[in-house]
């Protein structure tokens, strides 16, 4: 089965960092992905992890560890935009294909 | 554009009525999926297509229809509609590899539908 564990909400302060945990179960490993909300918006999708490590990208990181089942997205810089529901997600491998698992998101709001 | 477009934006009906959504994508990619978003923000598939052919089905009431006429479209229609199918409907689509669902998912803009 899949479970995906994130923070409900979380608040920051323009300009700072803020680090969103998720942690999951899975029976297989297939990779991890980020997604950003924007309230009334699409999901967008920010990072893929499927190693060990960080991965960066611009003001964005993203962390792994498969051996703790723990992935973290780093936000540096925080800008008033970036106040959003940030969403984990897992592949599930059932029936032959691949859908994808979302946590049920981390509402971030930035505050001057 | 490229991109992945549903319609309509927003769908206000009665109970009981039948409604339809339709998605379209010109990325090019063989898979499509609907997902629903209620209420409490929590995103969940209802169902995938790979070259028209349906690959996964949540369970999801059988009012709920999805048609694939080709693999640039996936469209969904609902009948019967409940108070409870009231929620955001996203449409998305990728290209699934041998290796699994490694490319991210696109997605539409979505269909925000109120039963009442």
């Amino acid at each position: 089965g899949q479970n995906i564990d994130q923070p409900t909400e979380m608040t920051a302060t323009e300009g700072a960092i803020v680090q969103i945990n998720c942690t999951y179960q899975t029976s297989g490993f297939n990779g991890l992905f980020w997604y950003q909300q924007h309230a009334g918006e699409a999901p967008t999708f920010l990072s893929y992890n499927v190693l060990d490590g960080l991965e960066e990208k611009g003001r964005f990181s993203s962390f792994l560890s498969r051996s703790k089942g723990y992935s973290y997205l780093l936000l540096k810089e925080l800008q008033m935009k970036d106040s959003a529901s940030y969403l984990c997600a897992v592949p599930m491998f059932s029936g032959g294909y691949n859908k994808l698992i979302f946590g049920a998101g981390t509402r971030l709001a930035v505050h001057p | 554009d490229t991109a992945v477009s549903q319609t309509p934006k927003y769908l206000v009906t009665q109970m009981g009525n039948d409604k339809s959504i339709k998605c379209e994508q010109n990325l090019g990619h063989d898979t499509m999926y609907w997902y629903k978003q209620d209420s409490k923000k929590f995103l969940k598939i209802m169902f995938s297509y790979n070259n028209k052919e349906l690959i996964i089905n949540e369970t999801v009431p059988n009012r709920f229809s999805p048609k694939s006429p080709d693999k640039a479209h996936l469209n969904l229609h609902i009948n019967s509609l409940e108070l409870g199918d009231s929620a955001v409907y996203f449409c998305a689509s990728s290209q699934l590899s041998p290796a699994g669902l490694n490319s991210p998912l696109h997605f539409g803009n979505g269909t925000r539908l109120t039963v009442t």
